[in-house]
């Protein structure tokens, strides 16, 4: 069965840093790309970053680039995220997403349950 | 950047069936996703590549695309359908590729 775990989530005020972690469990983690999807309360999804299998490509939103950075340890069989200079519209819950299909069509098909990120003073 | 146009909402009474629409440029040419997100849960594929279901989705759920519009078609839709839906598409021509539509929030009456 494919686990997606985040943890890293909380509090911080804006400027500051957090570091997501995602743990991934019953697949072949190291074959697959990965993302991070974030929603703000009550909005819809939004794509932040992608990361090849074996962490030599990134890509990233706009609104995120250069403040974020994916990053992934195959031994560990985990999915990180480095957000610095948060700002108050970071707030979201930040999901840790399987991708699936080919490298021209992608698409998500295990999501973990999401950990959320509130930046405020 | 590729935009992804979804109404907000739609109604349907139980037993009858709804369509949602994800519009965009060309969308025909693109490959779709969907996926269905209820209260305080994460999303869940229930449409790729336009029209595939993955395992465990009931065929009730199906997809079609053409021109510049994209549908999800929920027959026989019950009250557990209750929930926002999302398209998806992936503009590998991009440089942040992953693009989402607005959602969608399906009402059953």
């Amino acid at each position: 069965e494919v686990q997606l775990v985040e943890s890293g989530g909380g509090l911080v005020q804006p400027g500051g840093s957090l570091r997501l972690s995602c743990a991934a469990s019953g697949f072949t983690f190291s074959s697959y790309w990965m993302h991070w999807v974030r929603q703000a309360p009550g909005k819809g999804l939004v794509w932040v970053s992608r990361i090849n299998s074996d962490g030599s490509s990134t890509s990233y939103a706009d609104s995120v680039k250069g403040r974020f950075t994916i990053s992934r340890d195959n031994a560990k069989n985990t999915l990180y995220l480095q957000m610095n200079s948060l700002r108050a519209e970071d707030t979201a819950v930040y999901y840790c997403v399987k991708s699936a299909g080919r490298t021209t069509v992608v698409y998500f098909d295990y999501w973990g349950q999401g950990t959320l990120v509130t930046v405020s003073s | 950047s590729y935009v992804l146009t979804q109404p907000p909402s739609v109604s349907v009474a139980p037993g009858q069936t709804a369509r949602i629409t994800c519009g965009g440029n060309n969308i025909g040419s693109k490959s779709v996703h969907w996926y269905q997100q209820k209260p305080g849960q994460a999303p869940v594929l229930v449409v790729y590549d336009d029209s595939d279901r993955p395992s465990g989705i009931p065929e009730r759920f199906s997809g079609s695309n053409s021109g510049n519009t994209a549908t999800l078609t929920i027959s026989r839709v019950e009250a557990g359908d209750e929930a926002d839906y999302y398209c998806q598409v992936w503009d590998s021509s991009s440089d942040h590729p992953g693009v989402f539509g607005g959602g969608t929030k399906l009402t059953v009456l």
